[in-house]
């Protein structure tokens, strides 16, 4: 079955920190995936997204992901984090029809 | 740049009344879905669409309808809310099942 895992579901870094969010998924084919973030209040705003060639990938907002098939991850890092970063933040998979499949969600809170 | 619109943004029903929650699309994609967001559990996909008369459930459709009569227009109806039926409702559209999906600012629906 097509699934997505964030392990961690609250995260606290400090301002200026670096930042890796974790993320797995359980998908047959070849995965389409996607990192979006979403600020309290408001929808999704997607960071970046992998749909084939170099498993590095750049973002807005300083972000970027690398896409590891023999670990089934694509994990978020940034290397240094504001406080306008604290969100929650959404790793997901897409399927066929435009369909995505989600993970739990990881909440980020940066301290001053 | 109006997107991806979604009404009403706060809602209160009582047990057992209906209703409808619009969303509307002005970037004539064919894509269109319905999630709901609850603590812990991410977004989880209701309904979907790929294209104006064609639609499917998603991972949790018991208690909605939907239809889709015109590209812009996907309305999730709630036939019979009931209490489990809190919960923040998301409205997406993309114009490829692998690109990027633009999602609206949420309705926030409480049955009580």
């Amino acid at each position: 079955a097509q699934s997505v895992t964030q392990p961690d579901i609250h995260i606290t870094v400090s301002e200026g920190a670096s930042l890796e969010l974790r993320c797995n998924y359980s998908y047959g084919a070849t995965p389409y995936l996607f990192w979006y973030v979403q600020s309290p209040g408001q929808g999704l705003q997607l960071l970046l997204k992998y749909f084939s060639g170099d498993t590095l990938v750049q973002g807005i907002k300083g972000f970027e992901a690398e896409f590891k098939r023999s670990q089934s991850s694509f994990n978020l890092r940034k290397p240094s984090v504001h406080w306008s970063d604290a969100a929650e933040y959404f790793c997901a998979v897409g399927a066929r029809t435009g369909k995505l499949i989600f993970g739990q969600g990881t909440t980020l809170q940066v301290k001053p | 740049n109006a997107g991806v619109t979604q009404t009403p943004k706060f809602q209160v029903l009582k047990t057992g009344q209906s209703m409808t929650l619009q969303c509307a699309q002005d970037m004539n994609h064919e894509y269109m879905s319905w999630y709901r967001q609850d603590p812990g559990m991410g977004l989880r996909l209701i309904h979907y669409s790929v294209g104006a008369g064609i639609t499917d459930q998603g991972e949790v459709p018991n208690g909605y309808n939907v239809s889709r009569s015109t590209t812009e227009d996907f309305p999730l109806r709630l036939l019979s809310a009931a209490p489990s039926q809190t919960s923040v409702y998301f409205c997406a559209s993309s114009d490829d099942s692998y690109t990027e999906a633009f999602f609206g600012q949420g309705t926030r629906l409480t049955v009580v």
